[in-house]
């Protein structure tokens, strides 16, 4: 069952740009998890935020949660090369994390 | 190091063999997970295990199986029935098991069958 969905897919810039991505979900959740993955590797977890938390930083990131319309955004200011990598929100579903399908992210020298 | 680990990185199985992927963590978490990520695509829960001794299926259990006899291993055995399981494969775990909780993920195994 999907509960995240990344929007857009994919997504192509330049260095130095800021980097968008949104996800939305379908019902209610206690917190919503952002994890990179690069290719061929294994996710890691960027950062979480709590249902009554309407934003939050991280070093370049910074996510916004907005319940009433059940959805949250990443994102990644002064991006660099190494930023190249797919990004997965990931909520709460049936007492599981159910992970979207992905933004793949490519920030061009 | 603490952290979860996958061997081996890559896998090749001829049809109608069984392969199993291991999975060990060094992180003392109760709770472990199996994905299955296809190109392109998320990831698909295979089977989870909220503490020792006792593992769920998750949503594509069909032509895997599991076992978790011990705290801080959790293989993946993909049979003959799976019919199609070339597919990246990724562990995981977590502190406990609740669908809130942060995950942790090994590097992933790469399963091509000829």
């Amino acid at each position: 069952s999907q509960q995240g969905e990344e929007d857009p897919q994919a997504l192509s810039i330049q260095e130095g740009e800021n980097a968008t991505m949104n996800c939305s979900y379908k019902t209610s959740i206690n917190n919503l998890q952002w994890y990179r993955q690069n290719s061929g590797r294994g996710l890691v977890h960027l950062i979480l935020i709590r249902s009554n938390e309407r934003e939050k930083h991280s070093g370049r990131l910074r996510v916004t949660l907005d319940t009433s319309k059940k959805s949250s955004s990443l994102l990644i200011t002064a991006s660099r090369a190494a930023d190249t990598a797919s990004y997965f929100c990931a909520t709460e579903g049936a007492q599981k994390l159910v992970f979207g399908q992905g933004t793949r992210l490519t920030i061009n020298p | 190091d603490g952290g979860i680990t996958q061997s081996p990185k890559y896998l090749f199985r001829k049809e109608g063999q069984n392969v199993t992927l291991s999975c060990e963590q060094n992180l003392n978490h109760d709770a472990m997970y199996w994905y299955r990520q296809d190109p392109g695509q998320g990831l698909r829960l295979i089977y989870y295990s909220q503490i020792v001794n006792d593992f769920q299926k998750g949503d594509i259990a069909e032509g895997y199986s599991v076992s978790r006899e011990k705290k801080e291993s959790f293989p993946l055995t993909v049979t003959s029935a799976q019919k199609n399981p070339t597919a990246f494969y990724l562990c995981a775990s977590s502190i406990s098991y609740r669908g809130a909780d942060t995950q942790y993920f090994g590097p992933g195994t790469r399963l091509t069958v000829l």
